[in-house]
């Protein structure tokens, strides 16, 4: 059964860089039937769609984020990472990992982890 | 990009049915059949509850049915129930390559 477990720090100082990670057990990384995507929802708020990855490092990510995404892929540790830089409260939210089923081009998160709480503060 | 639009709230007696719209554009809900929802509990994760439009994985009750219209997509739940209760999410791939949810709507069952 797929499993996906983000981590990371719980606490982040605003300007500093935010980084996850989601490690991915029952199944790989490497699929070709699947990308790898971060969601995200602030506190009391709806879900936010942050981008998503190929195990090819392809990536696409959220205009409203600019370019303070990066994302990236380790296939031998069947990781999948996501850096944001330059963070401030309104970054403070649950961060989800989840699979985006790709294969016919339907694009649905149809596993999700558990949630990691970042907040942003000094 | 804008969100999909969804009414914030809906609400219906036990046993009725209720429908959840999502409304968007010919880039995303209208232009392809990637429209997906969710359904989270309080304090839950996300659980995908229809793909395709109106498909449904395996496990999810046949009370949920999605469908859409040019460029707004619905979702009804028929036989409401109490366990039914719980914030939905609409979802979309774009022509920008990328994806968008709506806003969210919280179903109340009276």
């Amino acid at each position: 059964q797929l499993q996906l477990q983000e981590s990371g720090p719980g606490l982040v100082k605003p300007s500093e860089p935010l980084s996850l990670t989601c490690t991915v057990s029952g199944g790989s990384v490497s699929s070709s039937s699947y990308h790898w995507g971060w969601i995200r929802q602030p506190p009391g708020k709806g879900l936010e769609w942050i981008g998503i990855i190929y195990y090819t490092g392809s990536s696409y990510n959220n205009p409203s984020l600019k370019s303070r995404v990066t994302m990236s892929v380790d296939t031998s540790k069947n990781q999948v990472s996501l850096n944001l830089s330059s963070v401030t409260a309104a970054d403070t939210a649950v961060y989800y990992c989840a699979r985006l089923d790709s294969w016919l081009r339907l694009y649905y998160f149809d596993s999700w982890g558990q949630g990691t709480l970042v907040t942003v503060s000094s | 990009q804008s969100a999909l639009t969804q009414p914030a709230s809906v609400s219906g007696s036990p046993g009725q049915s209720i429908t959840i719209s999502c409304t968007g554009t010919s880039s995303d809900v209208g232009g392809f059949n990637s429209v997906s929802w969710y359904q989270q509990h309080p304090g839950k994760v996300p659980k995908l509850i229809i793909f395709e439009v109106g498909s449904r994985p395996s496990g999810v009750s046949d009370r949920f049915s999605g469908s859409r219209s040019g460029n707004t997509a619905s979702l009804t739940i028929s036989g409401l129930q109490a366990e039914d209760e719980a914030d939905y999410y609409c979802g979309s791939y774009t022509t920008s390559n990328t994806l968008v949810f709506g806003g969210g709507t919280k179903v109340t069952v009276l």
